[in-house]
């Protein structure tokens, strides 16, 4: 499976959007970009995936490159509720599909 | 819809003890994993299982054992426990569309191994 980078911590202002960068430059063309948060020692949520377009739903906003190289996984309107790790994850197709999960982002979202 | 359930939610062992964790999952989903989190690490993968029946070994497989008992639960067992046991143990589980699958996490089972 791709290896991704993120950065290690992120701060927003709460009202913002956070913007979440991920780099998985060696991704291969059937894997997904999926993108999970853990909050404060919880269980870790899924929030979004995809494969090649952009995609929205009612918690986040995923833009994969053209390329497939990188991907911004956008907050649109963050709340203090929303401060977690986030991971950025590429997995491949397939039943039981493995996720390999690094240290992710750490975002603190401020008054 | 419970979702994802995990016992004990808490456990203190001494080494060498043995103990079962429990996982269930009422979302009829076909596949089941245990992860284990140390602190300020990511999620590593100790064992899966694709479908009923069946289990794989993860990253970390070494001191454990599973079985998936049918098709919602999915146990963990330390045969006898070690200090380097200790972390937080997470179940879950998927079953959507093949390459699509998304998982859905239990709330964590925290071990000590003193």
């Amino acid at each position: 499976d791709a290896k991704t980078t993120q950065p290690t911590s992120m701060d927003c202002a709460e009202g913002r959007a956070a913007n979440l960068p991920c780099n998985h430059s060696t991704i291969s063309g059937n894997e997904y970009v999926y993108w999970y948060r853990q909050i404060h020692s919880q269980g870790p949520q899924y929030i979004i995936h995809g494969l090649k377009n952009n995609e929205t739903n009612e918690m986040a906003s995923l833009i994969i490159t053209e390329d497939r190289k990188s991907s911004t996984l956008i907050l649109p309107h963050a709340t203090l509720r929303d401060t977690a790790v986030y991971y950025c994850i590429v997995g491949h197709t397939g039943t039981a599909s493995k996720l390999t999960f690094g240290t992710g982002t750490r975002l603190q979202v401020t008054l | 819809n419970a979702g994802v359930t995990q016992t004990p939610k808490f456990q203190v062992l001494k080494t060498g003890q043995s103990m079962t964790l429990q996982c269930a999952q009422d979302m009829n989903h076909n596949s089941m994993y245990w992860y284990r989190q140390d602190p300020g690490m990511g999620l590593r993968l100790i064992y899966y299982s694709a479908s009923e029946g069946t289990t794989d070994k993860g990253e970390v497989p070494n001191g454990y054992n599973v079985s998936r008992l049918n098709k919602r639960e999915f146990s963990l067992r330390l045969e006898s426990a070690a200090p380097s046991q200790t972390s937080v143990y997470f179940c879950a589980s998927s079953g959507g569309t093949s390459g699509q699958e998304t998982q859905y996490f239990g709330p964590g089972t925290r071990l000590l191994v003193l």
